[in-house]
């Protein structure tokens, strides 16, 4: 099993600039989640999906955009970079329904811009 | 709006000296604490979930317990090994999905 795998592993992005991180699970988990992670500030929720087809924000959705049409994939879309979107990101899922499962993370994405 | 928070920032302990991590929490109703471990980078990797205050879980030098206000991770004679990342993590009450995460407690064990 990979579990979580997160593409890429790094990237520099110019301001105004577009990309996709990709984010694919191999265990059928219904719920993924994104999480922007800065120094000495935890872990801040993007967006989330419970199933395919079924998105919502979280804490710090401005400037991001997601999609899920299948349950392996949550690829999370920057359309134009600034520098304040510098951040180490992590894609998680977990089992979800009615037990409070926990969540496996991938092993991030680490995006500078400048 | 939930809200998490780790104590202290960071901890410096001597291999072998016991110690405790605070995580504080305020939800609308708990339906489950997480404590992952963090090493730098990598993904938050899971330890524990705790239910109800009360409950106790253990992994080799650590120990996790719960009230209706916090959690508590004891490490108990730790090793250098043991130096991470320590992050807690709430999910509120049925119809919530997400999970909201304190800062963290970076602990750095020396030999």
């Amino acid at each position: 099993n990979a579990g979580v795998t997160q593409t890429p592993k790094f990237r520099i992005l110019k301001i105004g600039q577009s990309m996709t991180l990709q984010c694919t699970q191999d265990m059928n988990h219904n719920y993924m989640y994104w999480y922007r992670q800065d120094p000495g500030m935890g872990l801040k929720l993007i967006y989330y999906s419970v199933g395919a087809g079924i998105t919502d924000k979280g804490e710090v959705p401005n400037g991001y955009n997601v999609s899920r049409s299948t349950t392996e994939d949550f690829p999370l879309r920057l359309e134009l970079a600034a520098p304040s979107q510098t951040s180490v990101y992590f894609c998680a899922s977990r089992w979800g329904a009615f037990e409070s499962t926990e969540a496996f993370f991938g092993q991030g994405t680490r995006l500078t811009v400048v | 709006e939930d809200q998490v928070t780790q104590s202290p920032e960071a901890l410096r302990l001597q291999e072998g000296e016991s110690s405790s991590l605070n995580c504080s929490y305020t939800v609308s109703g708990l339906r489950g604490l997480f404590w992952y471990r963090q090493d730098p980078g990598k993904g938050p990797e899971f330890l524990f979930t705790l239910y109800s205050a009360g409950e106790e879980k253990e992994k080799e030098r650590l120990k996790a317990t719960l009230t209706k206000k916090e959690s508590f991770l004891h490490i108990t004679a730790p090793k250098p090994e043991d130096s991470a990342t320590y992050l807690c993590a709430v999910q509120a009450n049925f119809g919530d999905y997400k999970l909201s995460f304190g800062a963290g407690t970076t602990v750095t064990v020396r030999a």
